[in-house]
């Protein structure tokens, strides 16, 4: 039943890992997100998918790279993992991006870089 | 830039004794304006959006109304079970615009 799942839940690697988080939605939403929450608790935008097309690209690293293999998934990749990457991270999926913009979130992936 | 400012940053308060968080926001143009709550651990979850100055919305002992300036969240009677941080965003009146959230209200309520 779950609309919006996300694995792992937890996450401990070490600095210069590569690592990936998956999340899947089965609320039939076209647009999907992934946001960072760092530890000030502010959450901001990575990427937005609309139809597996990357619509919205913050200013992120190119060490972070999002993959929609379909409208029901949205992955991140991780490369050369640094200590400031350490934050929840969130998918939420929408049923379009506009023009409203009520979106649902997973329960996040606690990344923890040593 | 879009900006959202959320107080008070933290909130206790007495099962019973209703209060108010405040969110003030600039934005080119508003679209929507999003109240979330997040339960510690999990992910936001959607309780209201707002569209226009004078627009209120209510939901059990929740209500939001909106200005062109601040947003508020009136909690009237509150409960333990209402303990949670709640989210503002707003979503600006342009293309594949996204939410800027602040950061949150901490309310603790106390039986």
């Amino acid at each position: 039943d779950t609309a919006v799942s996300q694995t792992p839940k937890y996450l401990v690697t070490q600095m210069g890992n590569d690592k990936s988080i998956k999340c899947e939605q089965n609320l039939g939403h076209d647009t999907m997100y992934w946001y960072k929450q760092d530890s000030k608790k502010f959450l901001k935008i990575m990427f937005s998918y609309n139809n597996k097309e990357l619509i919205i690209n913050e200013t992120v690293p190119n060490r972070f790279s999002p993959k929609s293999p379909d409208k029901a998934h949205l992955n991140l990749h991780i490369n050369s993992l640094e200590l400031g990457d350490s934050a929840v991270y969130f998918c939420a999926s929408s049923p379009r991006p506009s023009p409203t913009g009520t979106q649902y979130f997973g329960p996040g992936t606690r990344l923890l870089v040593l | 830039e879009d900006q959202v400012t959320q107080s008070p940053e933290a909130l206790r308060l007495q099962e019973g004794e209703s209060s108010s968080l405040n969110c003030s926001y600039t934005v080119s143009g508003l679209r929507g304006l999003f109240w979330y709550r997040q339960d510690p651990g999990k992910g936001p979850e959607f309780l209201f959006t707002l569209y226009s100055a004078g627009e209120e919305k209510e939901k059990e002992r929740l209500k939001a109304t909106l200005t062109k300036k601040e947003s508020f969240l009136h909690i009237t009677a509150p409960k333990p079970e209402d303990s949670a941080t709640y989210l503002c965003a707003v979503q600006a009146d342009s293309g594949y615009s996204t939410l800027t959230f602040g950061k949150g209200t901490m309310l603790l309520v106390s039986p």
